[in-house]
């Protein structure tokens, strides 16, 4: 079982649309978990850290479950800028991270 | 502006030749991070190091080593270049737990 599970998509969306993603880790004694994005051939990029009691930026919403170990980013008002590539990320000891194998979005005109 | 940077960003190689991909950032950041990352596998940890003179083997360590002489070089370099370490490779860095990342490098060994 991988330690960070996130359902690779494509997640085809149109313009507008509000869209959800899950992750879900295996090790409980997790203790920082983020969303990165990349798109296409670049490097990843901090999108949001996830916090025990929710987080918003703007059109983006992290939540994190710790009791049924998930975490969940949703995107409102998707734009076409929004297609990436989402990746979830998860430390568990030191400073390092281990990253899901991510999701697909793609935003339709 | 701080920043990470990474060189080259494309190289091709020959089989069994040495290759150094440098990795440099101005931070000023302890952690430093090697990744590689193919299609079906995702994002990979090669290496890492928490400060001057510590290095640390990840989850794909074979074949690659680093150094890490000052706080901002982390170079790996693969000994004896093959076939299937044809790749893209990130660097990174970090104060704590939040990671950022180097453009990449395109490595091919033919």
């Amino acid at each position: 079982r991988k330690e960070v599970e996130q359902d690779p998509g494509p997640f085809n969306v149109p313009e507008g649309a509000t869209v959800a993603f899950n992750c879900t880790y295996s090790n409980s004694a997790s203790q920082s978990f983020f969303w990165y994005r990349q798109d296409c051939r670049k490097e990843p990029k901090l999108l949001m850290s996830v916090y025990s009691s929710g987080n918003e930026d703007g059109r983006f919403t992290a939540q994190l479950n710790r009791a049924s170990q998930y975490i969940s980013l949703l995107i409102r008002d998707s734009k076409l800028s929004d297609s990436a590539t989402y990746l979830c990320v998860v430390n568990y000891a030191g400073n390092m991270l281990t990253f899901g194998g991510g999701t697909r979005l793609m935003v339709k005109p | 502006d701080a920043e990470i940077t990474q060189s080259p960003r494309h190289k091709i190689t020959e089989t069994g030749r040495q290759v150094t991909l440098a990795c440099h950032q101005t931070w000023n950041h302890n952690n430093m991070f090697w990744y590689r990352q193919d299609l079906g596998h995702g994002l990979r940890l090669i290496h890492y190091s928490y400060g001057v003179h510590d290095t640390n083997k990840g989850e794909v360590s074979d074949g690659y080593s680093v150094s890490r002489s000052n706080t901002e070089d982390l170079p790996l370099t693969l000994e004896s270049a093959a076939s299937s370490q044809t790749s893209v490779y990130f660097c990174a860095s970090s104060k704590d737990y939040e990671q950022y990342f180097g453009p990449g490098t395109r490595l091919t060994v033919t």
